[in-house]
Formats: structure tokens, sequence, C-alpha cells
């Protein structure tokens, strides 16, 4: 079965500073992995994936995220911090139970980021 | 930008009551989902549906819980007596079928059980 852990709850950076958001997965078959975020109110919206292309992703707003199989890890990057960033991030693994995919997502435990002046 | 939409945004029953949570999916998607988050907690698989069944429920998706595609655009969730643990925010989405593709969100519904 698959799982992700995202290591820190809160994280706090200032604006114009690297965003550095952590996420290790565990997994039995070669994971699809996703980021998604969350401002407020508002429903879950998809910023990067990988699905066994490139391990440097790029998604949206400038955010990127490396697939390090030897670290199980899928963190998510951003170079400079804007006070738009300020939301809840979700690192997610996509199921694959006996090689059967109905696209079911496992969710880590979310990180909300906070971005001050 | 087609998205997916939910209603109502916010409801609030009396344990023991029915609930009925609605989704109104992509137009051209086919698999559709339901997931939960309790307040502070991870966001949580409860049901994938496709082709008119279920294809894949959790363990929290028990009898309480049912699902339905009704007329081709709505997918609804109910849940036949709330239980104070059923609070939590529901969200539904979509999905073109190709398994690397997004799964479309919509905003919620926020479930309060008294």
């Amino acid at each position: 079965a698959q799982s992700v852990t995202q290591l820190g709850s809160h994280v706090s950076v200032s604006e114009g500073a690297l965003v550095l958001l952590r996420c290790n997965y565990s997994s039995s078959v070669p994971p699809y992995l996703f980021w998604y975020v969350q401002y407020p109110n508002q429903g879950l919206q998809l910023l990067l994936k990988y699905t066994s292309a490139a391990t440097l992703v790029k998604g949206i707003n400038g955010f990127e995220a490396e697939f390090k199989k030897s670290e199980t890890s899928f963190h998510l990057t951003k170079p400079s911090a804007h006070m738009s960033d300020a939301a809840e991030y979700f690192c997610a693994v996509l199921g694959n139970a006996g090689g059967t995919s109905y696209g079911k997502l496992t969710f880590g435990q979310g990180t909300i980021l906070t971005v001050h002046p | 930008e087609p998205e997916v939409t939910q209603t109502p945004s916010h409801q609030v029953t009396q344990m023991g009551q029915e609930v009925i949570l609605r989704c109104v999916p992509i137009s051209n998607h086919l698999y559709f989902y339901w997931y939960r988050q309790i307040l502070g907690q991870k966001v949580e698989f409860l049901v994938s549906f496709y082709n008119n069944e279920i294809s894949e429920k959790s363990e929290i998706f028990d009898d309480q819980f049912s699902v339905e595609r009704p007329d081709g655009s709505n997918f609804t969730l109910k849940i036949r007596s709330t239980k104070l643990e059923d609070s939590a925010m529901y969200f539904c989405a979509s999905r073109y079928p190709d398994s690397l593709n997004e799964q479309f969100f919509g905003p919620g519904t926020r479930l309060t059980v008294l």
C-alpha cells in the first residue's frame, strides 16, 4: 500500500526566500506523485505531477519538485516566495493496487505555508 | 475553464439525519471520486465511481454511505444516518479516462453534524 509523509505541518518563510516543502513516499511499485495546493475556501488545485518521465518536474506558479528514488522523496521547491503562495500544500501518491488504478489518491497530512513580508 | 462544482458549500444537520451532498463533475470526465478531510487531518479517499458502479471504496465507506449518478450530470454522496464523526469537508473530484491525468477537485462541502 502507498503512503505519503509530509515533514512539517507549518512552514514560514519571508517573501523572496526559498520555499522547501518536504514529502516522502512509500510505494511497492513505481509511484506517480502529485503536489496539490489549496487556497482558503477553494478546492485542491494540481501544482505538478511526476509520472516516471523527467525526475525534475516543473509546475505552475514557479514551483518544481524533484523525484529522488534513493531517498523516496518528492520535495517541492520555489526559489523565491511570494505573498500569494500562502496556502496549504498536499503531496499525494496515486494508488495502483495489483496493477489496476482507478486513480485513488493517498494524501499526506498537508503543510501550511505562511509567507511574511 | 470547466470546473467541478459542489452544493451546498456548508451543510448543518442533526445527528441521525440523512444528508445528500451534490457534485457536478466536468462534463466529459468519466471517473468520479469523493474524498473527505476531517478538521486538522489528512484528505482521505472515500470512493471511486466509474461506468455507473463503485470501482473502489475505502473502509470508511460503510453501509451508511452511498453514491449515485442519477442523471448523467450530478454525482451525489448520501449519508443515511449522520454521526458526529462525519463532520468534515467533503471533496468531489473527476477525471478524464487516462490514469496519468489530473483529478479536478471541487471547492468542497463543509458538513457539520450537531
